[in-house]
């Protein structure tokens, strides 16, 4: 059974850091791309960045870029998500999430971790 | 930026047929996903590659695709099938954009 589950949400206050994991399981972690999508409160879904197998290729929505880092660890089938310079917007539900492709379907989400980014 | 638009809301009495559109300029070159979300949950695949049903979800969920509009269908609604719908798809140069979701009540 896939499992996907995300963990180091909580409060942070604005210009801080925090760092996802997402422990993953059931199946083999190093075949696919993965990403991270978010939900702000009561909003919609919206993609945040994405990986290639290797690590070789990272994508970011232009809002995060050069404040978020996504990374893996294929060793731990693990993926992260370093998150620096953090803004009220960024407040929201993270979930990880295995990619069929780079732009194409998520087939497995985990249960999501919050971030709250307030003084 | 690019953008996929969907209606905020669409209404239908159960056993009724609920139709839920996406459109966007990039639909005729990129396949169009769609998700069901329920309160609290995480969001589930329910077609993908326009049209395409993944094991386990109903027959009653099927997807179509015309021109610049994608439609998620959903025949003969149950009150389980209340919940927010988004699509997904990618712009011209790859990069994944979610529509603004649908929610869907059963009245």
């Amino acid at each position: 059974e896939v499992q996907l589950v995300e963990s180091g949400g909580g409060l942070v206050q604005p210009g801080g850091s925090l760092r996802l994991s997402c422990a993953a399981s059931g199946f083999t972690f190093s075949s696919y791309w993965m990403s991270w999508v978010r939900q702000a409160p009561g909003k919609g879904l919206e993609w945040v960045a994405n990986i290639k197998q290797d690590g070789s290729e990272k994508y970011y929505v232009d809002s995060v870029k050069g404040r978020f880092t996504i990374s893996r660890d294929n060793a731990k089938n693990s993926l992260y998500l370093q998150m620096n310079s953090l803004r009220a917007e960024d407040t929201a539900v993270y979930y990880c999430a295995r990619a069929s492709s780079p732009e194409g379907y998520f087939d497995y989400w985990g249960q999501g971790t919050l971030v709250t980014v307030s003084s | 930026s690019y953008e996929l638009t969907q209606p905020p809301s669409v209404s239908v009495s159960p056993g009724q047929t609920a139709r839920i559109t996406c459109s966007g300029d990039a639909l005729p070159k990129q396949y169009a996903y769609w998700y069901q979300q329920k309160p609290g949950q995480a969001p589930v695949l329910v077609i993908y590659k326009d049209s395409e049903r993944p094991s386990g979800i109903p027959e009653r969920f099927s997807g179509s695709s015309s021109g610049t509009t994608v439609t998620l269908t959903i025949s003969g609604v149950q009150a389980e099938d209340e919940a927010d719908y988004y699509c997904q798809s990618a712009d011209s140069s790859g990069t994944v954009v979610f529509g603004g979701g649908t929610k869907l009540t059963v009245l």
